[in-house]
């Protein structure tokens, strides 16, 4: 079965760290780019980070530059998002999504993440 | 790349038709996916490169437009189709969605 499955979360106070995971499983994980979306309570989907297979490249949205970072290791077929010196405006449910030509095809469960004192 | 849709919010009758419209600040070609996105639920990939409709998505969706604007149509409405709406440019980085429409069924 194809499937992205997410784990961490939870809650963290402001200037926290906290790490995502999204495993997959049914396909080529090596094959694909990844990202990381998210949707702020009450919000649109705002995109986050991309990488490519190779890990040769990462992109991320302006406003978590420098303090998330995205990562993968293709032999465990697992996706990362590390976000550190988090603020409460990260508050969000993160998605993994694989990304295909011309579209984000699969999507993760869904994991929240609350930034509050 | 800025997207605007309009409208931000509609509703519309079993049956019905709706169109959503999407503007991109610059041209992308037709690198346009529309997603579907209910409460609590993944965003769910309707419509690729402005006009591929994906496998297993009623065909009463469809996609068109290129360069600048872009619409997404619904026809026969069933109540299912309840649910906001997202545009999203792949063109460059950063990667950006549009600020979503919302769908209500009546």
């Amino acid at each position: 079965e194809v499937q992205l499955v997410q784990s961490g979360g939870g809650l963290v106070q402001p200037g926290g760290s906290l790490g995502l995971s999204c495993e997959v499983s049914g396909f080529n994980f090596g094959g694909y780019v990844m990202a990381w979306v998210r949707q702020a309570p009450g919000k649109g989907l705002e995109w986050v980070a991309n990488m490519k297979q190779d890990e040769s490249d990462k992109f991320y949205v302006d406003s978590v530059r420098g303090r998330f970072s995205i990562s993968r290791d293709n032999a465990k077929n697992s996706l990362y998002l590390h976000m550190s010196s988090l603020r409460v405006e990260d508050t969000a449910v993160y998605y993994c999504a694989r990304v295909a030509i011309r579209g984000y095809d699969l999507w993760g469960q869904g994991t929240l993440v609350t930034v509050s004192s | 790349i800025q997207m605007t849709q309009s409208p931000s919010s509609l509703s519309a009758s079993v049956g019905g038709r709706v169109t959503i419209t999407c503007r991109a600040s610059q041209g992308i070609s037709t690198l346009l996916a529309w997603y579907q996105k209910n409460p609590g639920k993944a965003p769910k990939l309707l419509i690729s490169d402005a006009s591929t409709l994906q496998s297993g998505v009623p065909s009463r969706f469809s996609g068109s437009g290129s360069g600048t604007h872009f619409t997404l149509t619904i026809t026969s409405l069933q109540p299912e189709d309840s649910a906001a709406y997202y545009c999203q440019q792949l063109y460059d980085y950063p990667i950006t969605f549009g600020q979503g429409t919302r769908l209500e069924i009546e």
